[in-house]
């Protein structure tokens, strides 16, 4: 079975700074991948999916940006943070033909 | 615009009793369904899920009830416990796709 590990856990950030958030997942190859926002009080809005290497699908304007620089990690960046950007990150794989997500233990982001 | 809904954002049950989460969707093309579980902090575990092409799925005490006319689904935890006391949020998938859509979760209290 997959098991997909995110980091850190949690991070405080300024408003302004950088970000980067690291996913990878294990047990299985060519996954999909996604990355998924819970805002406090709020579903899990999808940020960004990707199909394959290098190719990534964006679902919401937002000052975020994803990456898939090899084919079991997957990384959510920012230049500069905003306030609204808190919230508790989550990415998540399936496997092809194949409903069913797995997801990480998640990222608890405040910016201050 | 929210494809998957779930207009209960909580739910209290006496531990025993049968817990009734519903949730509605608007795109005739969904053609797969799925219930997760969250705990705070951690990222959901998948439950349950149905095809449409089935209208029942059961798995143990979760029963998953689809009625596609109405574009309704719904999760029946028999008999409630403690435990099953979290935030479950319904999912919806088309074949054709790669995307999920995540309603807003309904957090279930199980009272002992």
């Amino acid at each position: 079975s997959q098991t997909i590990h995110q980091w850190p856990a949690t991070l405080v950030q300024p408003v302004g700074s950088p970000l980067s958030l690291e996913c990878t997942v294990e047990g299985t190859s060519n996954p999909n991948l996604y990355w998924y926002r819970q805002a406090a009080g709020r579903g899990l809005q999808l940020l960004f999916y990707s199909v394959g290497i290098g190719q990534i699908s964006s679902e919401v304007p937002q000052n975020l940006s994803a990456s898939r620089p090899q084919d079991r990690q997957f990384i959510l960046s920012s230049k500069k943070l905003l306030l609204s950007d808190s919230g508790f990150y989550l990415c998540a794989c399936n496997r092809r033909n194949s409903y069913e997500q797995y997801f990480g233990p998640g990222t608890r982001l405040t910016v201050t | 615009d929210q494809q998957v809904k779930q207009n209960s954002p909580s739910l209290s049950v006496q531990e025993g009793r049968i817990s009734i989460l519903n949730c509605d969707y608007t795109n005739s093309m969904f053609d797969y369904f799925l219930w997760y579980k969250k705990y705070p902090a951690e990222g959901p575990t998948f439950l349950i899920s149905i095809s449409s092409i089935k209208d029942k799925n059961e798995d143990g005490r979760f029963t998953v009830f689809l009625n596609k006319s109405a574009k309704h689904l719904s999760l029946h935890i028999v008999p409630s416990q403690p435990g099953d006391s979290a935030v479950y949020f319904c999912a919806a998938s088309a074949l054709s796709g790669n995307q999920f859509y995540f309603g807003t979760g309904t957090s279930l209290t199980v009272i002992p």
